[in-house]
């Protein structure tokens, strides 16, 4: 069964500095990855997806991420955060035979203004 | 935007009573839908998988007697959580994949459930 991992349960950074999360799953064949995004008070929104194709995939307010195969990774990136961006940040991976989808514990991400 | 809404979105009760949860697709049909569960401090846990017309299924470790799912039309799940305890307070989220587009889910805002 595919899992997921992420590195960092809390990141804290300053307005203007650059982010990037670490996400890594475990499956060993074809996989839809996915990060999600929950502001707070707010429901999940989805921010990103990797289906095929371009590894590096851009999403929605700056955000991208890219999926090495080869290190099962799927790391989420931005290079200058604002303090909006504060928010609890969600890796998902589905293996592509599956309709289920398996969530990351989740990196509560705060942005200091 | 596809639109996923959960009723009620806060809900107190009673140990013992039963509640049920509502999720529906305002703008699409869903011949799936998801039931999660998320601790707080916690990620999703997905609970099961439902699919419209048939019975549900339970990830590992839920209980199919003590989470009632029905997914009677391609708009509606509902979940029940039968004679509620305290330790089921949580958050429940439901989410859905349109019946054209199954690789995408969209989420609802949640139901919060505190038995006292």
């Amino acid at each position: 069964a595919q899992s997921v991992s992420q590195h960092n349960h809390h990141v804290i950074l300053s307005e203007a500095a650059s982010l990037e999360l670490g996400c890594n799953y475990s499956y060993g064949g074809t996989v839809n990855l996915f990060w999600y995004v929950q502001y707070p008070g707010q429901h999940l929104q989805l921010l990103l997806k990797y289906f095929s194709g371009d590894p590096l995939v851009k999403g929605i307010k700056g955000f991208e991420a890219e999926f090495i195969k080869s290190k099962f990774s799927f790391n989420l990136r931005k290079p200058s955060v604002q303090w909006s961006d504060t928010a609890e940040y969600f890796c998902a991976v589905r293996a592509n035979r599956d309709d289920k989808i398996i969530f990351g514990k989740g990196t509560r991400l705060h942005i200091l203004p | 935007g596809a639109v996923v809404s959960q009723h009620p979105s806060w809900v107190i009760c009673k140990s013992g009573t039963s509640v049920k949860i509502e999720c529906r697709s305002l703008d699409f049909q869903a011949t799936t839908m998801f039931w999660y569960r998320q601790f707080p401090k916690q990620s999703l846990m997905l609970m099961a998988t439902s699919n419209e017309g048939s019975k549900a299924t339970y990830e590992q470790g839920v209980e199919k007697d003590k989470f009632l799912i029905n997914h009677a039309s391609l708009t509606l799940s509902t979940l029940t959580v039968t004679s509620a305890h305290p330790e089921d307070s949580s958050f429940y989220i439901c989410s859905a994949s349109p019946r054209d587009r199954k690789n995408i889910q969209y989420f609802g805002a949640g139901t919060r459930l505190s038995v006292l």
